[in-house]
Order: C-alpha cells, then structure tokens, then sequence
C-alpha cells in the first residue's frame, strides 16, 4: 500500500522559513516524479511544484506564486521529499501535500503564516 | 496559467444522477490524456476518483464515470449516495509543464 506522510508544519511569521519532509513508502520512490500541492483554510486545491525522478534530472518547476521562494529536493536512499520554503507571507497558509504523479496523496501538514 | 472552470455547486436526491464539467483549454484539458478529478470530505485529503481521462483507480466504485471531449472533461456519480456528498475537483496537466485546477464544486445530496 502507497503511504505518503507529511511533516514539519506549524506557525511561522512573516518572513520565516519552513522545511516540510514526505516520507513515502509502499512504492519505488526513485521512479516517481513528486509534486506538492496546496490548499488555503476554506478554498481549493493549488499546485505548488515538482521534482522530477532523478534519472530524468531531478528538475524542478514552479507555480508563479511561490517561484524564488520555495525549493523542492528529494532523496532517493531515504525515500523523502522536502518543500523548503522562504520568505513566507501569509497567502502561503495552508495544507500542504504531497503527491506522486498528482496520483497517490498524503494526508497534509498545515502550514499557518502569521504574526 | 487560469484556472479550470466547474460550476461551484451541484445537487442531486439519492439514486439520482449527477455530471459536473471541467472546461479548459486545447493547453491542458484538451491537449493531454491527463484529466484527474478528486473527492474531498470536509477535514479530509483529496483521494482521486479518476485519473488520465477516464481511469477508475483500484477499489473506487463504478458508480464513478468520466469523459472528455476536446476541452471539457465530464464526471458522472450515478447512484447517488448520500456518501458522495463532497467537493470534486478536476485537474490537468499543462503545455507549460505545470497542473491546473478546476475551482471545485461542491455536491449536496438532497
């Protein structure tokens, strides 16, 4: 069975910085590209970015919000993903997710921005 | 990249059938075999229904369809249940290397 857990959530201020980790198990980590995905107390679901499997590049991308504040790592011996994310501002409140090919979720770390 | 667009409510009685569209573009919906659509219970992660247009993944009821036809992509619940009270979301991968969206819409069972 495919397990993605999430952790590293919590209260940060304005301008903080926060690690989120998702540690998968139940598949080959290695072969899959990862995204994390987002969603605000009370609103929809929104695409953040992605590594690709490490045999492709490791490439990242990202969605125009967080582009320049927010890296995405893997490891592949340890089966982690990790969202580094910096400058944080109080749109970036929210549960994250991670997710393999958008196909297999975690259940979220809440993430909560504020002074 | 805009967002996909579904209508934000639904609503259907038991045993009736329901269709939620998720219109895009010839850059996402229409351009890839790559439609997913999620259910998501208040307080719960989303878990996917159907993935790349019409797949149904292992131990998801057949109660649960899907379509697409150029740039909007359709999910059908026949049989409603009041279990299939929720918000849905559709999304979709895009020309420009990213996901997209849809707002979500909400589905009361009457």
């Amino acid at each position: 069975e495919v397990q993605l857990v999430e952790s590293g959530g919590g209260l940060v201020k304005p301008g903080g910085s926060l690690r989120l980790s998702c540690a998968a198990s139940g598949l080959k980590f290695s072969d899959f590209y990862m995204n994390w995905v987002r969603q605000a107390p009370g609103k929809g679901l929104e695409w953040v970015g992605r590594i690709k499997r490490t045999s492709a590049g490791g490439t990242t991308h990202f969605a125009t919000p967080v582009k320049g504040r927010f890296t995405i790592s893997r490891d592949d011996s340890s089966d982690t993903l990790y969202l580094q994310m910096n400058s944080l501002r109080t749109e970036d409140t929210a549960i994250y997710y991670c997710t393999t090919d958008m196909l297999f979720w975690g259940q979220g770390t809440l993430v909560t921005v504020s002074s | 990249q805009s967002a996909l667009t579904q209508p934000a409510s639904v609503s259907g009685s038991p045993g009736q059938s329901i269709t939620i569209s998720c219109t895009g573009t010839s850059s996402d919906v229409g351009g890839y075999n790559s439609v997913s659509w999620s259910q998501q219970h208040p307080g719960k992660a989303p878990k996917v229904i159907i993935y790349e247009d019409t797949k149904r993944p292992s131990g998801v009821s057949d109660r649960f369809s899907a379509s697409k036809s150029g740039n909007t992509a359709s999910l059908t619940i026949s049989g409603l249940q009041p279990e299939d009270e929720a918000d849905y979301y559709c999304y979709s991968y895009t020309s420009s290397d990213t996901w997209v969206f849809g707002g979500g819409t909400k589905l009361t069972v009457l």
